[in-house]
């Protein structure tokens, strides 16, 4: 089976760092995604790590550690907008295109 | 479409009626997943298709929910005799093909079983 956790809830205050970590435990491993929501909106994809090391896009760069089965979302610079739930995910093992998500990090971005 | 387009955004039912999710994804994705989000919680896996077949049909919670798909593009989620357990946001994404990591969600089927 394949599982993913993250913290239910960070709090910062505008113009400052954050970082929201994911750990995994799967039977196969084709990269950690991350994917932000909205309340009441739809999940939108933010970045992508399928090899050891840090992706940046823009204010937010995220990290995979395959050894330790870990990663984080770093947030930098940040704004009221980016309050909002954070997932990251997996794909499953096997043949299939499958994600599967974690439950998810509420963000508040405090003024 | 220009994106993942769920019908209807919101329905309200009675406890033991049939209800059915409608899914339109983007023109030209190949793999097209269904997920259910309870309040405050994470997305749950339901389905996934490749093209019209479901090579996953693992998180299906009961023989009450199935899914199909036609023409490699809408797909339809049935629930049977709906429980109000089965109330929460339903979730339809599509990616250009399966294993891609960028999938693309609908807004969503906020659905209510009273």
């Amino acid at each position: 089976g394949q599982s993913l956790e993250q913290p239910s809830e960070v709090t910062a205050v505008e113009g400052a760092i954050v970082q929201i970590n994911c750990t995994y435990q799967t039977s196969g491993f084709y990269g950690l995604s991350w994917y932000q929501q909205h309340d009441g909106g739809a999940p939108t994809f933010l970045s992508y790590n399928a090899l050891d090391g840090l992706e940046e896009t823009g204010r937010f760069s995220s990290f995979l550690s395959r050894s330790d089965s870990y990663g984080y979302l770093l947030l930098q610079e940040l704004q009221m907008k980016d309050s909002a739930s954070y997932f990251c995910a997996v794909r499953s093992s096997g043949n299939t295109g499958k994600l599967i998500f974690g439950q998810g990090t509420t963000l508040q971005v405090k003024p | 479409g220009a994106g993942v387009s769920q019908s209807p955004s919101n329905k309200v039912t009675e406890k033991g009626k049939d209800v059915e999710l409608r899914c339109d994804p983007i023109s030209g994705h190949t793999a097209l997943y269904w997920y259910r989000q309870s309040l405050g919680q994470g997305l749950e896996f339901l389905i996934y298709f490749q093209g019209n077949s479901a090579p996953d049909k693992s998180g299906l919670p009961s023989d009450r929910f199935s899914a199909e798909r036609t023409g490699g593009s809408v797909s339809t989620l049935t629930i049977q005799r709906t429980q109000q357990e089965d109330s929460a946001v339903y979730l339809c994404a599509s990616s250009l093909r399966g294993g891609v990591t960028e999938a693309f969600f609908g807004q969503g089927t906020r659905l209510t079983v009273v």
